[in-house]
């Protein structure tokens, strides 16, 4: 069964920092990779997705990587700001969504 | 914009109940998923469906039952609600292999 780790569980940083967020999967072979944000009592909104034949996607001050042979993922936000606080997770699609169990990120004016 | 809409962002039951998590997708997709998330155990997925009238065991699905008798709503229930069946409920969508798209969630609290 496919185990998703997220590294750090939390992460605590001053504002303007860039900073990485690292999700790893037992088994490569995933079909796509999906980082989500969730807020506090609320539900999931997708980031970004790198699909198959992708190795990275950007949007904003996001960019997302994946090293399918290396099991890894990674969400690199830059210039972090306050609103960027929120827990972030990765999931990986096989034949269903396999979650990490996120970063919980605070951006601390 | 994908919209996934659980009809409920706050619902509290008694214990004994038949309860009903409704979820509405606008985006014709042929997946969709019902997961819980609970402190410190991530998101679990208790059904998931590829089609109308189609249901596959997810990794939790005791005391759990779904519907879907058409493609856009996909109805989790829970046959005799219990204390520990508190939780988040969050329904998901997505094209095969594609792009996943979450409700609002549902905070479910039994009594």
């Amino acid at each position: 069964k496919q185990e998703v780790t997220q590294i750090p569980a939390a992460l605590s940083v001053p504002e303007g920092e860039n900073l990485v967020l690292n999700c790893s999967f037992t088994d490569s072979a995933i079909y796509n990779l999906q980082w989500f944000r969730q807020d506090p009592g609320k539900g999931l909104t997708s980031l970004l997705l790198i699909q198959s034949s992708q190795r990275e996607q950007t949007s904003g001050r996001l960019n997302a990587s994946l090293d399918k042979s290396s099991g890894r993922s990674t969400l690199y936000i830059a210039a972090s700001q306050p609103g960027d606080s929120a827990t972030y997770l990765c999931a990986g699609t096989g034949n269903q969504f396999y979650f990490g169990t996120g970063t919980s990120l605070t951006v601390i004016p | 914009d994908v919209k996934v809409t659980q009809s409920s962002r706050y619902l509290v039951k008694r214990t004994g109940e038949k309860v009903f998590l409704e979820c509405v997708q606008d985006m014709d997709h042929e997946n969709m998923f019902w997961y819980r998330q609970d402190p410190g155990l991530g998101l679990r997925l208790i059904y998931f469906s590829y089609d109308v009238k189609m249901k596959e065991k997810g990794d939790i699905p005791e005391g759990y039952s779904v519907s879907r008798e058409k493609k856009e709503r996909f109805s989790l229930i829970l046959e005799s609600a219990s204390t520990n069946q508190t939780s988040m409920y969050l329904c998901a969508s997505s094209l095969l292999t594609g792009e996943a798209f979450f409700g609002q969630g549902t905070r479910l609290t039994v009594v």
